[in-house]
């Protein structure tokens, strides 16, 4: 069965810190497809970034990076220096192509990151 | 590109009445559509998947006579809530993804809208 885990629920920081958001998932696919979201007190969710499983690179994009790890089923976020605009509701989520599935996206339950000044 | 436009943005509802909610891709054409549901401090969560011209195919536990998805075109998907009750109360929102494999699995998702019944 596939499954999103974020086990922190609320993470509260200083501006500055540094931050890590962690997401570990669950599918029996070989190909799958692994992203992060922000939704910021707005609601619209905001598409940070897409990864495939046989690409397990990490990737650095200004103060974010990630870590992909297949061999632990993570698929972790840091934020370097964080600031008060980062302050928002962070998802993992997780999409499969098997027996015909439409690619539908599994999430997280989210984790809320309070940066403070 | 990729933008997906919900309406409205917010609506607020006597119990007993029905809503529509519109989800409109405006600059690609949209295979399939996603409905979400997410209520206050959760997750997102599946609510239904329409292909344009066939019956949305619903997750478990959605009742498909009170929610009610039309997807007319490939950049138009509507989704009804008849008879709204209170604990209909909720953020729906609405993605769009064009293709139908490998990494064409991209999703775009709308603004949301935040519905309150009364």
């Amino acid at each position: 069965a596939q499954k999103v885990t974020q086990a922190q629920t609320e993470i509260s920081v200083v501006e500055k810190e540094d931050v890590t958001l962690d997401c570990v998932y669950e599918t029996r696919d070989t190909t799958y497809y692994l992203f992060w979201y922000k939704q910021p007190p707005s609601g619209e969710l905001v598409f940070l970034i897409r990864r495939n499983s046989f690409d397990e690179q990490n990737e650095i994009s200004g103060r974010y990076s990630w870590n992909f790890q297949k061999s632990t089923s993570s698929f972790n976020f840091t934020i370097t220096a964080s600031q008060v605009v980062d302050s928002a509701v962070y998802f993992c989520a997780l999409s499969e192509h098997y027996g015909g599935s439409q690619g539908n996206l599994i999430f997280g339950k989210g984790t809320k990151l309070s940066v403070k000044p | 590109g990729a933008v997906v436009s919900q309406h409205p943005s917010w609506v607020i509802c006597k119990s007993g009445t029905s809503v529509k909610i519109e989800c409109r891709s405006l600059d690609f054409q949209a295979t399939t559509m996603f409905w979400y549901r997410q209520f206050p401090k959760q997750s997102l969560m599946l609510m239904a998947t329409s292909n344009e011209g066939s019956k949305a195919t619903y997750e478990q536990g959605v009742e498909k006579d009170k929610f009610l998805i039309n997807h007319a075109s490939l950049t138009l998907s509507t989704l009804t809530v008849t008879s709204a009750h209170p604990e209909d109360s909720s953020f729906y929102i609405c993605s769009a993804r064009v293709g139908t494999s490998g990494s064409s699995y991209e999703q775009y998702f709308g603004p949301g809208t935040r519905l309150t019944v009364t």
